[in-house]
C-alpha cells in the first residue's frame, strides 16, 4: 500500500493564480482530511469527507474548496491564491480503529 | 466544542534525561486523546492514544501517556531521552465517535548530547 499520497511536494504560486492538491488514498478509509500547517500554530482543519459525496467545512475553509467523487481522491482547490495561504498543507485519511494517515505534506508559497 | 493546550512551545533535555511533554484538553463528551510525532519534512505518525480503556497509554518508542480525567491532562513521557527522538510533537483530542480531531499547537523537544 503507498498509504496517502500527496501531489505536488512543492509549488509556488502568483497572488490570484488557482491550483487544486491532489490527495489519494489506498486504505479504503471512508474519512479524509485536509489540514494546514503554519509554524507555532500547530494544524488547522479546512475541510473533511466522511466518505464519497459528503463534504463539510473545517474551522479555517474560506478560500478553499474540495470535492470527494471517490472514496480514493480527495482534492482541495485554491481558487484565487493569497499571500495569506502559503502553508503547509496535509492530507490525512481515516478509517475504523485505525489512527490518521497522513501525507508528507504540500508546501505552497504565495506571492 | 473540544480544544487543546501544549504548554511550551520548546522543550529541551539532555540525552538520557527524563522526557515531559504536557498536554491539557477540553472535552464536552469523553474525549479520545492522541499524540503524534513530526519528524523534519514528513507528516505526521501517531504515537499512542487513549480511548477510554487503561488510563496508562503505551506507545511506540518507549513513549507513554497517563490520562487524568481530574485534572483533564494527558501528558507525554519518556524516561531517557535519545537524540532521535527531536521532532515535533502534537496533542491531538476528539469528541469519541465524530473523529474530528483537533491538534495543540505542537511542541519542539531539542535533545542536547
Amino acid at each position: 500500500n503507498a498509504g496517502v499520497t500527496q501531489t505536488p511536494k512543492f509549488r509556488i504560486l502568483k497572488i490570484g493564480q488557482s491550483m487544486t492538491l491532489q490527495c489519494t488514498q489506498d486504505m479504503n478509509h471512508n474519512y479524509m482530511y485536509w489540514y494546514r500547517q503554519d509554524p507555532g500554530m500547530g494544524l488547522k482543519l479546512i475541510y473533511y469527507s466522511v466518505g464519497a459525496g459528503i463534504t463539510d467545512k473545517g474551522e479555517v475553509p474560506n478560500g478553499y474548496n474540495v470535492s470527494r467523487s471517490t472514496t480514493e481522491d480527495f482534492p482541495l482547490r485554491l481558487e484565487l491564491a493569497a499571500p495569506s495561504q502559503t502553508s503547509v498543507y496535509f492530507c490525512a485519511s481515516y478509517k475504523g480503529d485505525s489512527p490518521l494517515h497522513f501525507g508528507n505534506g504540500t508546501r505552497l508559497t504565495v506571492t | 466544542a473540544q480544544s487543546v493546550t501544549q504548554l511550551g512551545s520548546h522543550v529541551s533535555v539532555s540525552e538520557g534525561a527524563l522526557v515531559l511533554l504536557r498536554c491539557n484538553y477540553s472535552s464536552s463528551v469523553p474525549p479520545y486523546l492522541f499524540w503524534y510525532v513530526q519528524y523534519p519534512n514528513q507528516g505526521l505518525q501517531l504515537l499512542l492514544k487513549y480511548t477510554s480503556a487503561a488510563t496508562l497509554v503505551k506507545g511506540i518508542n518507549g513513549f507513554e501517556a497517563e490520562f487524568k480525567k481530574s485534572e483533564t491532562s494527558f501528558h507525554l513521557t519518556k524516561p531517557s531521552a535519545h537524540m532521535s527522538d527531536a521532532a515535533e510533537y502534537f496533542c491531538a483530542v476528539s469528541d469519541g465517535g465524530s473523529y474530528i480531531p483537533t491538534f495543540g499547537r505542537g511542541t519542539s523537544l531539542i535533545v542536547h548530547p
